[in-house]
């Protein structure tokens, strides 16, 4: 069964470049969710959704960040125009309403903006 | 006060002790809890979540909550070289649905 998936795996860009961040979460799973993890700030939630839906954004930059959920099986979350501390590393996790809570997390996107 | 916290270490145990990590929280009414591993470089996999007062035991693992203390605990016993990794305590607080709420990890290294 495969798991989450994110592309890409590695992005460099330039400051004030578009960045798209990819997730196609676990098949059945209702609840997806974007990370940012980083040495100074840890594992911080950016959003999440349910059933596509927003539930929570309180922790995106709403001025440069957007995520969006168009169908059960595909979320992006873009980034611009990028900044140099945009640089992170982006998890997305999904879980399934009715379980344990138990997010299972991608492999991650390490994004550097130079 | 940070809502999760954990001793950021690193700690080292020789292989074979038993490794304990700590880790508080500030919303008394948390309802779950989880233990989760990072390797170097890689995502968060889980190791074992707990509800209730009291240990869980999964293998080598033993997680350990105490409600009215505010603190959850892992053991690994008989620790091995490739326990080696950040183990990262998570919350769900009261009133977040699903949200997780991560400390900030604690560094673990057994020596062979």
């Amino acid at each position: 069964d495969a798991g989450v998936i994110q592309s890409p795996r590695h992005e460099v860009t330039e400051m004030g470049q578009e960045v798209t961040l990819r997730c196609k979460p676990i098949s059945g799973h209702d609840y997806l969710f974007w990370y940012r993890q980083t040495m100074m700030q840890g594992l911080e939630l950016l959003v999440y959704f349910n059933n596509k839906a927003v539930m929570d954004d309180s922790g995106m930059p709403k001025d440069r960040f957007s995520a969006k959920m168009p169908n059960a099986s595909f979320s992006t979350l873009k980034i611009q125009p990028s900044e140099p501390r945009d640089s992170a590393v982006y998890f997305c996790a999904s879980t399934e309403e009715g379980a344990t809570d138990t997010q299972y997390f991608g492999p991650g996107t390490r994004l550097t903006v130079l | 006060q940070k809502e999760v916290e954990q001793n950021s270490g690193p700690l080292s145990v020789p292989e074979g002790a038993i490794a304990s990590l700590n880790c508080t929280y500030s919303d008394r009414g948390s309802q779950s809890f989880f233990w989760y591993r990072q390797y170097s470089g890689k995502s968060p996999e889980l190791i074992m979540f707990i509800y209730s007062n009291g240990d869980k035991e999964d293998g080598r693992f033993t997680a350990q909550l105490n409600k009215a203390s505010q603190y959850v605990s892992l053991l690994i016993r008989d620790s091995q070289p490739s326990d080696s990794a950040t183990y990262l305590c998570a919350v769900i607080r009261s009133g977040s649905a699903r949200q997780l709420t991560f400390g900030s990890g604690t560094q673990l290294t057994v020596l062979p």
